[in-house]
């Protein structure tokens, strides 16, 4: 089975820009979340979604959006990029109902670096 | 509000010696724990997790991870270190649903 992956895998991106970042869960996973990585403040959680539904949200600006489509593929964006935006941004597929029994699987993250 | 501290931010250690991450957590009802594996440049790998029952849990690599509710802690162990274990470590705890939240990390080093 494959796993999670995403692109692109690196980006280069200058203030004031948008970005959008895309995941594919593993196939017949219904939950996607979002993480920030970052050397400062290590991994925070961005939002998740299931079933195309956002159903959690972490302390971010309305800068950083996401939907997830009708087959559970998922896409983050951030507008009006700043410096501070530079980050691994990483993807996080769970099973059927979601829940933490419903193990998190992580992709290989995308690198986003803001000039 | 639930938070993770890993105390050690740089664990250097023999190839063969045993190893032992801590793991501290803050959470108000029974948690859901997890131990990651981040190689450079690599996404994070699920080395084990606890959600209840034999509070010693076996995991991939090796690894072995101990809850202590007592303590609140649930630290990662392995007998012998691998040259291949050099990556860093992230101790994490959960709801029934997400989000995760992750302590900060712990790097390990492995020496010849």
């Amino acid at each position: 089975k494959a796993g999670v992956t995403q692109t692109p895998r690196y980006l280069i991106k200058t203030r004031g820009q948008q970005v959008t970042l895309s995941c594919s869960p593993i196939s017949g996973h219904r939950s996607v979340s979002w993480y920030q990585q970052t050397p400062g403040q290590g991994l925070q959680f961005l939002f998740e979604y299931f079933s195309e539904t956002q159903r959690n949200k972490g302390n971010f600006p309305g800068r950083f959006s996401g939907r997830q489509f009708s087959n559970s593929r998922s896409e983050m964006n951030v507008s009006t990029l700043e410096l501070g935006d530079s980050a691994l941004y990483l993807c996080a597929s769970s099973g059927l109902a979601g829940g933490a029994e419903d193990t998190q699987y992580f992709g290989p993250g995308t690198r986003l670096t803001v000039l | 509000a639930q938070s993770v501290t890993q105390p050690d931010i740089h664990i250097t250690v023999s190839e063969g010696a045993s190893l032992e991450l801590r793991c501290n957590y803050s959470y108000g009802a029974t948690p859901y724990l997890f131990w990651y594996v981040q190689s450079p440049g690599q996404g994070l790998q699920l080395l084990l997790k606890y959600f209840s029952g034999d509070t010693l849990v076996q995991g991939i690599k090796g690894f072995e991870a101990e809850f202590k509710r007592s303590q609140s802690s649930f630290n990662l162990r392995k007998p012998s270190v691998h040259w291949s274990d050099a990556a860093e470590y992230f101790c994490a705890v959960g709801p029934l649903y997400t989000p995760l939240v992750f302590g900060k990390g712990t790097r390990l080093s492995v020496i010849a």
